[in-house]
């Protein structure tokens, strides 16, 4: 079975810092992999995906993503942080081939970013 | 262009009461999915429809949950005699793809059941 391991719960970054936001997945064929970000009061939204093309794999607001088969790590950067990201992260992994529909989510991390 | 939509937004029940979720995708959108999200968890997948056909239910956690898309398009979750576990954030999510792991979400209802 697929799964994704969100390692820290909480992070904390001040504003013009860099973003490290760790996930590890478990997988047994090849995986698609994905990170959506989750504000207050509005919708899951895709930040970028990882479907066996590119390792290293942008995403929107500067946010990228690189997939590291040896160490079954997508671990989620930002050179510079902004008040904007404050949100709650949650890394994917997709189910399987048969049923590639059916997302399974990470607990989720949740990013605080100092003045 | 308009999203994905949920109503209501807030749902308070008293336990064993019954309640019925509304989501409307995107419009012409085929896909559409259900999750339901714990306080402090992520996502669980609950249940798929490719358009007016429920595909894969095997994320609901008990025969009280029942969701229908009869014409393809607007979508109803139903739990029937709410439990207190039953207190999540309930996600609606539509595709215009078949089977498609990529998906626009809702902002969701929160239920509490008391």
């Amino acid at each position: 079975a697929q799964s994704v391991t969100q390692l820290d719960s909480h992070v904390s970054v001040s504003e013009g810092t860099p973003v490290l936001l760790r996930c590890n997945y478990s997988s047994s064929y090849s995986p698609s992999l994905f990170w959506y970000v989750q504000h207050p009061n509005k919708g899951l939204q895709l930040l970028l995906k990882y479907t066996s093309a590119a390792t290293l794999v942008k995403g929107i607001n500067g946010f990228e993503a690189e997939f590291k088969k040896s160490e079954t790590s997508f671990h989620l950067t930002k050179p510079s942080a902004h008040m904007s990201d404050a949100a709650e992260y949650f890394c994917v992994v997709s189910d399987g081939e048969d049923s590639s529909y059916k997302l399974i989510f990470g607990s989720g991390t949740r990013l605080l970013v100092r003045p | 262009g308009a999203g994905v939509s949920q109503s209501p937004r807030y749902k308070v029940a008293k336990r064993g009461q019954d309640v019925a979720l509304r989501c409307d995708p995107i419009s012409g959108h085929v896909s559409l999915f259900w999750y339901q999200q714990a306080l402090g968890q992520g996502p669980e997948f609950l249940t798929y429809f490719q358009n007016e056909a429920q595909l894969d239910k095997s994320g609901l956690p008990s025969d009280r949950f029942f969701a229908e898309r009869p014409e393809g398009s607007v979508s109803t979750l139903k739990i029937q005699r709410t439990q207190q576990e039953d207190s999540a954030v309930y996600l609606c999510a539509s595709s215009p793809l078949l089977q498609a792991y990529e998906q626009y979400f809702g902002p969701g209802t929160r239920l509490t059941v008391t």
